[in-house]
Order: structure tokens, then C-alpha cells, then sequence
């Protein structure tokens, strides 16, 4: 079946970069997300990537996409300690659709 | 902060119980979907509601079942709770005017003791 594999944890200084990545096995994923989790809440929608394109730039957030290779990628600029949170990358085949979660990235922003 | 409200917030259940969780979608949005969210593991998908009907299905036992009414705000039903059920539960709803993103609600989390 379709799998989704993250990272579990990643930590960097205020200011610097973070790259979270992901893999995923299923060929026929066309819509391909990350979501913002913090303590105790639901999932917020950061941004998400056609499988027809290689990057998508969102003011701090870029996302890349190597398809060949089922990599997935994001890339936060200047990270805050407000950037602190579980990040998950997602797969569907459709718009709308069943989303394949990964595990989850802890991203842990030191002052 | 998303359009998606869910009740309760939390709740204590004990094994062999049933519990209803329910779910409003954003407005305009004609889907809705629950997931499961395990402790420590990211969420996974129980069902779809679109217009109503179920549009899918992830790898749940029949004992979880749910319905969507005419309005599009959803219930999530779950019979002969066991303690592997407690998680966060969480509902999107998606529509056309947004491209059918999903947007997800703050979820209802349930203890089963």
C-alpha cells in the first residue's frame, strides 16, 4: 500500500533554515501537501505542490519535488521559534481525496 | 484558523461504550472526511461524506460509521469502543470554491479507559 516516510525530529537555531524532508512510494500521488501541527490543535494547511511541478515558493516556505526519486521536501527561511511544531507531509491522488500521512517531523527552534 | 468546528473537545469513554463526535464544515464546503490520529503518529483516514453519500472508505472495522447531512456537517459514530480507539479524531471538510483543500477542524479527543 501506499506509504508516507518523515523524519522524526529536527532542531535549528532562530534565524537559520530548517529542511524537512519526505519520502513517498505511490506513483499516482498528484497532490502533495505539508501541514502544521501544534500542541494540542488540528492541521493547518501551509502549502502544497502539483505533481507536474518541481517547486513552489510561499514567502518563507519553498517546497521541492523530485518525482524520479519520490522526495518531497520544505524548506523554511529564517526559522522562528513560532515555527515550532509537527510537520506532516500528505498524499493524494485527487483533490479532495483520502490524504496518506506521514509520521510526522518534530521541529524543535532554539532562541 | 479554519471554518471547521468539532465537539466536543474531549471526552472519557469507558470500553465497550459507543460515542458520537460531531463535525461542521466550512461553509460552502460539500465534503467532509474523519481521521484518526494516534498518539505520537500522523492521522489516518477513516471515511468520506460527499453530498451526503460515502465516498470512501480507509481500513476501519464496520463498527466505525458516520453521516453527513444536508446541511454537509458530519457525524462520526463509533460502537464497542476499545481502549486502541483513544486518539484524536479530526474532521475536514473540502469544496470547490477552495479546490478541494482540506481544512481541518481542531478535533475531539477521545479516552477510552
Amino acid at each position: 500500500g501506499e506509504d508516507v516516510e518523515q523524519s522524526l525530529f529536527l532542531s535549528v537555531r532562530e534565524g537559520d533554515s530548517s529542511v524537512i524532508n519526505c519520502t513517498y512510494t505511490d506513483s499516482s500521488s498528484t497532490y502533495l501537501y505539508w501541514y502544521k501541527q501544534e500542541p494540542g490543535a488540528g492541521l493547518q494547511l501551509l502549502t502544497y505542490i502539483f505533481s507536474n511541478m518541481d517547486m513552489k515558493q510561499d514567502q518563507r516556505l519553498t517546497v521541492l519535488l523530485n518525482k524520479k526519486d519520490k522526495h518531497l521536501s520544505l524548506r523554511i527561511a529564517d526559522t522562528q521559534t513560532g515555527d515550532s511544531a509537527i510537520y506532516f507531509c500528505a498524499e493524494s491522488i485527487t483533490a479532495g481525496n483520502m490524504l496518506t500521512f506521514g509520521g510526522g517531523t518534530r521541529l524543535m527552534v532554539k532562541p | 484558523e479554519t471554518g471547521v468546528t468539532q465537539s466536543p473537545t474531549h471526552l472519557i469513554k469507558t470500553r465497550g461504550q459507543q460515542v458520537t463526535l460531531r463535525c461542521s464544515s466550512q461553509s460552502g464546503h460539500n465534503t467532509v472526511s474523519w481521521y484518526q490520529q494516534a498518539l505520537g503518529q500522523g492521522p489516518q483516514f477513516i471515511f468520506q461524506y460527499y453530498r451526503e453519500e460515502e465516498n470512501g472508505r480507509g481500513n476501519f472495522p464496520p463498527r466505525f460509521s458516520g453521516l453527513q447531512f444536508p446541511n454537509y456537517s458530519s457525524e462520526l459514530n463509533v460502537n464497542a469502543l476499545e481502549l486502541d480507539d483513544s486518539a484524536l479524531y479530526l474532521c475536514a471538510s473540502a469544496g470547490p470554491q477552495d479546490g478541494y483543500e482540506q481544512y481541518f477542524g481542531p478535533g475531539t479527543r477521545l479516552t477510552v479507559t
